[in-house]
Formats: C-alpha cells, structure tokens, sequence
C-alpha cells in the first residue's frame, strides 16, 4: 500500500494526557498537511508542512498543540493536556510540489473522556 | 462568509437513479480549484473529480460529473446511476491560488444513503 497511513487509528484518552498521532505520506510528497473534522463538519485545516519547514499553522493550533517533521518525511501532531472539545478526527494528507491534489490518510479518530 | 456551502446535510436515492449534490462557493481569487470527496464510514477521504477555474469544459470521471456554473458560482456533483456503495458523505472543497501553499477549504458535506 503506497498511500498516506496514520497512527493509531483510534485513540481514547483521560482528559489532561498528552497524545501523539503519527503520518506517513505518500513517499515522495514533499508536502505534508494536518487537518481536523469534527462530527458533521468538513476537515479543518490545521497546519502544513513543505520538507521539514512548517510553513503555516491555523489559529486553531492552540499552544498545546505542537507538530513536527523532522527529517521531511513522516510527521507527528501532539496535543499536550487534552481537553473533550479536542474530540475529533485528525486527517493527513500529502501532497507533491505543486501538485493540486491532497491525498487523505485514514485519519486517527480521537476521543477524549 | 463561508468559503464552501453544501445545504443538503442529507439525501437519499434509489438505487440506479442520478443524484445531484449541492455546492456553492465564494472567492475573490480568478484562480481557484474545486473538489469533490468522498467520505465512507471507514473515514478516509476519497478523491472524486476537479474541476479548475480556467477550465471550459466540465469534469467527468466515470458516473461522476461535475457541472460548473461559473457565474453562479456554483459546482455541483452529479452522480448517475446510483449504487449501494455510493453511501457515504461527501464533501465540496475548494482551493485557493495557482499555487504554492494553497488554502483548501471544506463544506460541511451531504451525506448521501442509497436505497435498494
């Protein structure tokens, strides 16, 4: 399977842990997107990267939230002291150059009790 | 004001049948892309169909089709001929830009059920 995977899948959590979720891209994709979708929302952007640089991050991304790539490939998203309104579906997608489609992982499904 | 409106939060459709998906936009921008997603249960998002803003003609891909009214700023998705696995939500996304980093932004989707 050469697409986009993501890590865990699910993720259940007490409210105030930390929780990390991983991406993979699609290997040649130098552009590399987080988004988040609420129940009966469509996807938010959250923040993207190009290589390792993060270049943009969305108001959305409070301070507890911290995003990394280090070496250009695989990213991580870390929500630090989760809170319930942190509930969601977190998508990746990847993209290449100026390419003008995304393409989605699965998403890793977060829920926060 | 929203970038992306989808009214119908849900339709149905007998199987076999065409279905028209609703989808209005709002930019500034002459440049700009429209997309359609799939979005089975399973979560992950399928691409559908792009239609660019130069384009002239509209897209088709298979029993998708997406009919482009420019100045109504419109992009609906139609499907034809209906199957059961076309249950699903879909979602409406629109890019911003010729390129670079490209805002990308998304309606609140139709979920659609089709009926044997």
């Amino acid at each position: 399977d050469t697409g986009v995977s993501q890590d865990p899948r699910h993720k259940i959590t007490k409210r105030g842990q930390n929780v990390t979720f991983r991406c993979d891209p699609i290997s040649e994709h130098n552009r590399l997107y987080w988004y988040r979708q609420t129940l009966g929302q469509g996807p938010e952007f959250l923040t993207y990267f190009q290589n390792e640089a993060q270049l943009e991050k969305s108001r959305l991304l409070s301070d507890r939230f911290s995003a990394e790539r280090p070496k250009g490939s695989f990213s991580t998203l870390e929500i630090q002291r989760t809170e319930q309104g942190d509930s969601a579906m977190y998508l990746c997608a990847s993209s290449l150059g100026s390419d003008l489609q995304r393409y989605f992982g699965p998403g890793t499904r977060l829920t926060v009790l | 004001a929203q970038k992306i409106t989808q009214t119908q939060p849900g339709m149905f459709v007998q199987e076999k049948e065409a279905v028209t998906l609703d989808c209005t936009y709002d930019t500034s921008d002459p440049s700009y892309g429209l997309f359609w997603y799939k979005q089975p249960s399973s979560g992950e998002m399928i691409f559908l169909i792009y239609q660019g803003s130069y384009d002239q003609q509209n897209a088709t891909e298979g029993r998708y089709s997406l009919n482009f009214q420019k100045a109504r700023k419109s992009a609906n998705l139609v499907i034809s001929a209906s199957q059961l696995g076309d249950s699903a939500m879909y979602f409406c996304a629109m890019r911003e830009g010729p390129g670079g980093f490209n805002k990308f932004y998304f309606g609140s989707g139709t979920k659609l059920n089709v009926k044997p």
